[in-house]
């Protein structure tokens, strides 16, 4: 148990529809990372928060946005979806500083 | 990030030490070299990580070559639940760009 925890697991959705996915950080890390990961694509990087700021932005859809509350969980909003975006969606924390991350179990989402 | 270069595949005996290489000739001095693995689907694990000095902790062992163009993980005594994919990261370590770039890694067999 890396101790990131990711809801929901999974989550089966229609084309057009907004979902929201949610992490919990560890306790007492400051950085919050999103990764996608689809069958062709391989893990890529979304978007980073530190402490409530966004720190880094990666290949993400301007049809996603994330944020992190002031309790640093954060959360991940896929809007407009697509089949395409069916995936795996993981967030990882961190103490920030470049330090090792830990990731949760994903939420596997699948748009019909 | 410097780029590395991975085998996609490898096999190895259950019991035996697994020793996955990867290339980084291009890294610059002030890039590390991380090791992250990945069990069917779960979360990426964090393994090791090393800047020049060779590593080891209750998981695994990096070698860094002294030139530090490659390096080598060691699964000492390969088990199973080794059997993953293992991914092969090198970046810097700085606030601020702590995003992982993920290739396509090594998938890990272990034989009964």
């Amino acid at each position: 148990d890396s101790g990131v925890t990711q809801t929901p697991k999974h989550l089966i959705t229609a084309t057009g529809q907004r979902v929201t996915l949610r992490c919990s950080p560890r306790s007492g890390d400051l950085s919050v990372y999103w990764y996608q990961q689809s069958l062709d694509q391989g893990l890529q990087f979304l978007i980073q928060y530190y402490n409530g700021e966004e720190r880094a932005k990666g290949n993400i859809l301007e049809r996603f946005s994330a944020q992190q509350f002031p309790d640093l969980h954060s959360e991940l909003n896929l809007s407009s979806l697509e089949l395409g975006d069916s995936a795996l969606y993981f967030c990882a924390s961190s103490v920030g500083q470049g330090r090792e991350a830990f990731f949760g179990q994903g939420t596997r989402l699948t748009v019909v | 990030d410097a780029k590395t270069t991975q085998p996609p595949s490898m096999d190895c005996a259950e019991g035996r030490a697994a020793n996955l290489p990867c290339n980084h000739s291009t890294i610059s001095g002030n890039e590390y070299v991380y090791w992250y693995r990945q069990i069917h689907s779960q979360g990426p694990q964090y393994i090791i990580h090393g800047l020049k000095n060779n590593e080891t902790n209750e998981m695994a062992s990096l070698i860094i070559t002294e030139d530090r163009k490659s390096s080598t993980l060691i699964l000492p005594h390969a088990t199973l639940r080794d059997t993953a994919v293992y991914y092969c990261i090198v970046r810097v370590l700085n606030f601020g760009n702590e995003k992982l770039t993920f290739g396509t890694g090594t998938r890990l067999t272990i034989i009964p």
